[in-house]
């Protein structure tokens, strides 16, 4: 199965910083099929990109997503308050789908 | 509303069963498949199970093959998780979610969970 890696496990940023997390995995994930998810404790996640690089409906434009091949990013370009959570990337290119361990972008 | 919400979720000691179930609402349920992903307490998310919209086609992570059954009730609007044989790795927060796209498993709609332990 294909192992995604998220770095860096944390990041410690202020309201209104950029945010760039990573997600890289173990083989070519096959026609971008790479999402992301937000997820806050006590919350169902919320899906925030696929496709490597399409919002998902209702997601504001700061959230944005790339990449392609192993490796893959999302940028929440001002961090707004309610931003501060857990993101996992998934791949579902190839079964079965997998998930990345996460990055916790907290408040600085 | 366009919701999911789990419950069935508690304590079952090692080589238990526990049933969970999912109700829809707010989209047309029998349209779309759906599935089981899990959080073990401190660790990430894992897919464990996915069921096609008319119920027809099973998917199943190796973790659990052979000891969970997914099915569904489209009359009902419900998903289900028949978990037998549990074993303390079991132990998590248990999500259902569903697959917007035939084929493309990502989740565009996920339920807050229910939390199952397994334990004596």
């Amino acid at each position: 199965e294909i192992v995604l890696t998220q770095s860096p496990g944390t990041l410690s940023l202020s309201p209104g910083e950029r945010a760039t997390l990573s997600c890289r995995a173990s083989q070519t994930i096959s026609s971008s099929y790479l999402a992301w998810y937000q997820h806050k404790p006590g919350q169902a996640p919320r899906l925030l990109v696929y496709g490597a690089s399409s919002r998902a409906t209702g997601i504001p434009d700061r959230f944005s997503g790339s990449g392609s091949g192993t490796d893959f990013t999302l940028t929440i370009s001002r961090l707004e308050p309610e931003d501060f959570a857990v993101y996992y990337c998934e791949q579902y290119g190839t079964s079965p789908p997998t998930f990345g361990g996460g990055t916790k972008v907290e408040i600085k | 509303e366009v919701q999911l919400l789990e419950s069935g979720g508690g304590l079952a000691q090692p080589g238990g069963s526990l049933r969970l179930s999912c109700a829809a609402s707010g989209f047309s349920f029998s349209s779309y498949g759906m599935s089981w992903v899990r959080q073990p307490p401190g660790k990430g998310l894992e897919w464990v199970s996915s069921i096609s919209g008319s119920g027809g086609l099973t998917y199943y992570a190796d973790s659990v093959k052979g000891r969970f059954t997914i099915s569904r009730d489209n009359f009902k609007n419900t998903l289900y998780l028949q978990m037998n044989s549990l074993r303390a790795e079991d132990t998590a927060g248990y999500y259902c979610a569903k697959i917007p796209v035939a084929g493309q498993w990502y989740f565009d709609l996920w339920g807050r969970g229910t939390l199952v332990t397994v334990s004596s």
